[in-house]
């Protein structure tokens, strides 16, 4: 069965801590996303890799640095968390011209 | 930039009936894919359907089938006979293939909520 697992499920993290969040994919895909979801404004692309160590900013990175040096394994950072970073953070990742899998879901709390 | 709008916030439809979601796109490109996802409140995201733009023939899975309009930019979802189940998060997404800018870049609609009532 396809998989792709997001470390953590909850997290709460102070303001000004550096948090990773990791997705790790089993499916050998080439593109890998990371989602933010809040209510009202559906899921908004932070940024996407396509090949390893390939990154494209999506429209809302400001804040968050990513990192992919194995194909299957992409990271998100928030250098410095605040608490507008507070949200569900969804993890993604697809072939080309194929259907997205997706994580279960990082609930973030920033406090 | 690619953008997906769906203009319908939230939708009730009773057990067994059928339901039309709708969703517009912006984009100047010619071959693309068009995907309706379902997030139930387990929040897990569900591949419902997919379009291919360059096929004319509308997608169908069972109960769940597309008008695809591409020179109005329109991929509405049509639900047949629907069901307690069905009740979810419902959102369209747009995926440019690989080549030039935006190439793979999969964006999403803000999504419409609906509810299926017994």
């Amino acid at each position: 069965d396809v998989k792709v697992t997001q470390s953590s499920r909850y997290l709460v993290k102070r303001t000004g801590e550096k948090v990773f969040l990791e997705c790790v994919q089993d499916m050998d895909h080439e593109n890998m996303f990371w989602y933010r979801q809040d209510p009202g404004l559906g899921l908004r692309l932070i940024y996407f890799s396509y090949d390893v160590k390939m990154k494209e900013k999506g429209d809302i990175p400001e804040g968050y640095s990513v990192s992919r040096e194995k194909k299957e394994r992409f990271s998100l950072i928030l250098e410095s968390a605040s608490t507008n970073q507070t949200s569900m953070y969804l993890c993604a990742s697809s072939q080309s011209r194929g259907k997205a899998f997706f994580g279960q879901g990082t609930r973030l709390t920033v406090v | 930039a690619q953008t997906v709008t769906q203009s319908q916030p939230e939708m009730s439809v009773q057990e067994a009936e059928t339901v039309t979601l709708s969703c517009t796109y912006d984009t100047s490109e010619n071959n693309y894919y068009l995907f309706w996802y379902k997030q139930p409140p387990s929040r897990q995201m569900i591949l419902v359907i997919r379009q291919e733009a360059y096929k004319q023939q509308n997608a169908t899975e069972n109960r769940f089938s597309v008008n695809f309009q591409k020179a109005a930019k329109s991929f509405s979802l049509k639900i047949s006979d629907s069901q307690l189940g069905d009740t979810a998060m419902y959102f369209c997404a747009f995926m440019k293939p690989r080549g030039g800018e935006y190439g793979n870049k999969l964006v999403f609609g803000a999504g419409t909520i609906l509810r299926v009532k017994s």
